[in-house]
């Protein structure tokens, strides 16, 4: 149980535009969803929470506007770059949690290559 | 602000050697959570220290939390090459409302 998934795997673009990934919880319902990013050699850095139903709150630093996140679900919260440019190029990590202070489940991850 | 601090970052080690990853962390914690990455992939989960004391053994791994020290150990036992992988801390701050803190993982290398 609790398994999570993420779509693309893999996704490359061209810098300006946008892309989209997909996080779903498969066998519970995830009250609370977590996008994390993660550079090369380095550890993951949380971008922003999420609620179902709510705005997300986004951690200091990360720009709310050109990371756009919709939790519209119990089952999925979606993270879409606007905009990418190379900088935006890394491995974004999404997880997800049944309740609060319950233990997130994370996905497989995306890796973003932006051209 | 949490803080998360592992060391060491870079451990190379001998097959069938011992050795110890600390992780210490700035403030109360609700949990810690041990993870391992491979290359390219996303983390695994080993496991989830709820408690002063609490002790958690899997295979060549164990893990330890001692809440007042505000550390906690994964210590391998015996190496193998299977086990060469980055490994992370995380902690789950009693004010954080879920929001985990990494510290900076520490790759490990299991030589033959």
């Amino acid at each position: 149980g609790a398994v999570v998934s993420q779509h693309p795997s893999r996704v490359i673009c061209k810098s300006g535009t946008s892309v989209k990934i997909e996080c779903r919880s498969l066998d519970f319902q995830a009250t609370t969803m977590f996008w994390y990013r993660q550079f090369p050699k380095q550890s993951l850095m949380l971008m922003a929470t999420s609620n179902e139903g709510s705005k997300a709150t986004y951690e200091q630093g990360v720009e709310k506007d050109k990371f756009l996140i919709n939790h519209a679900s119990l089952t999925l919260s979606t993270l879409t770059v606007t905009s990418a440019h190379p900088e935006d190029s890394s491995f974004y990590i999404c997880s997800a949690s049944p309740g609060h202070q319950q233990t997130q489940y994370f996905g497989p991850g995306t890796r973003l290559l932006v051209l | 602000e949490l803080k998360v601090e592992q060391n060491p970052l870079f451990l190379s080690m001998q097959e069938g050697k011992n050795y110890t990853i600390y992780c210490n962390y700035s403030t109360t914690s609700d949990r810690l959570y041990w993870y391992r990455q491979d290359p390219g992939k996303s983390l695994e989960s080993l496991f989830v220290l709820l408690s002063n004391g609490a002790v958690k053994q899997e295979g060549r791994l164990m893990a330890s939390l001692d809440t007042k020290a505000r550390l906690s150990t994964l210590h391998i036992t015996a190496a193998v090459h299977d086990l060469s992988a980055t490994y992370f801390c995380a902690v789950d701050g009693e004010t954080s409302g879920s929001r985990l803190t990494f510290g900076e993982g520490t790759q490990l290398t299991v030589n033959p």
